[in-house]
C-alpha cells in the first residue's frame, strides 16, 4: 500500500516565478492536508482539504498561496510570484477521514522549495 | 489543542530502552496524544496514539498517566535509525501543532 507521494521532492524556483507543489494521498484517503516548515523550525498547518472542497484554509498565507484537491487526480499546493520568504520545506498529509475525533494523519516526504 | 511540554533532546545508548516524557497538564477530555517523529528533515513518521489507556504497536508503547497530564513514549530497544525530533501533541482536531519536539540521539 504505496504512502503519501509528494512531487517534486527538490524545486528551485527564481523569485517571481510560480511554484505548482503536487500531493497524491494514500489509497483509501479522502482528506489532505498541507504543512510549511521553515528552516529550523516546527510544522505548521496550512490548509485542510477535501475532495473538491477547501475545508479550512486559515494557516495559509492570504495573497499569492492557493490549494486545490480536484475530483480525479492529486492535491495541488500553488504558490504565484514566490519570494525567498517561501523557501521551506511543504509536507502533505492525508487521512481517510477527519471529524470533532482525530483521525491519524499520515505525511509525505515534503517537497523542499528553494527560492532563488 | 493542549499545550504540550518536553525535552529539548536526550541521548539513549543503543539497544537500551529510550523513555520520552511529555507534559500535557491543561488536555481536555476529549484530546488525544499522538507522537511523530522526524528523522532528519523527512516527513513527520506517525509512531502511537491513545486518549486514556496504555498503548503498544509494533514500534513503541505509550504510558499515560491516570490523570492524563503526562505521557511517556518506550522505544524499547532503541537503534541508531532511531535518531530523530520526537513530538508529542495532544489534539482533537485535524489541525496538528508540532513544537520543537525531543531530539533524540542513539549512540553506538
Amino acid at each position: 500500500n504505496a504512502g503519501v507521494m509528494q512531487n517534486p521532492r527538490h524545486l528551485v524556483r527564481r523569485r517571481g516565478q510560480e511554484a505548482r507543489l503536487r500531493c497524491s494521498p494514500m489509497k483509501g484517503h479522502s482528506h489532505v492536508y498541507w504543512y510549511r516548515q521553515l528552516p529550523e523550525e516546527g510544522l505548521k498547518f496550512m490548509v485542510y482539504l477535501q475532495k473538491e472542497n477547501i475545508i479550512d484554509e486559515s494557516g495559509m498565507p492570504k495573497e499569492r498561496f492557493s490549494a486545490e484537491f480536484p475530483k480525479e487526480g492529486p492535491s495541488i499546493l500553488r504558490i504565484q510570484q514566490v519570494v525567498r520568504g517561501d523557501s521551506a520545506a511543504y509536507f502533505c498529509a492525508s487521512s481517510p477521514r477527519a471529524g470533532p475525533s482525530t483521525d491519524t494523519q499520515y505525511f509525505g516526504p515534503g517537497t523542499r522549495l528553494t527560492v532563488l | 489543542d493542549a499545550k504540550t511540554t518536553q525535552p529539548t533532546s536526550m541521548d539513549c545508548a543503543e539497544g537500551r530502552a529510550a523513555n520520552l516524557p511529555c507534559n500535557h497538564s491543561t488536555i481536555s477530555g476529549n484530546e488525544y496524544v499522538y507522537w511523530y517523529r522526524q528523522i532528519h528533515s523527512q516527513g513527520p513518521q506517525y509512531i502511537i496514539h491513545g486518549l486514556k489507556n496504555n498503548e503498544t504497536n509494533e514500534m513503541a508503547s505509550l504510558i499515560i498517566t491516570e490523570d492524563r497530564k503526562s505521557s511517556t513514549l518506550i522505544l524499547p530497544h532503541a537503534t541508531l535509525r532511531d535518531t530523530a525530533v520526537y513530538y508529542c501533541i495532544a489534539h482533537n482536531d485535524y489541525k496538528l501543532s508540532f513544537g520543537a519536539g525531543t531530539t533524540v540521539t542513539v549512540r553506538a
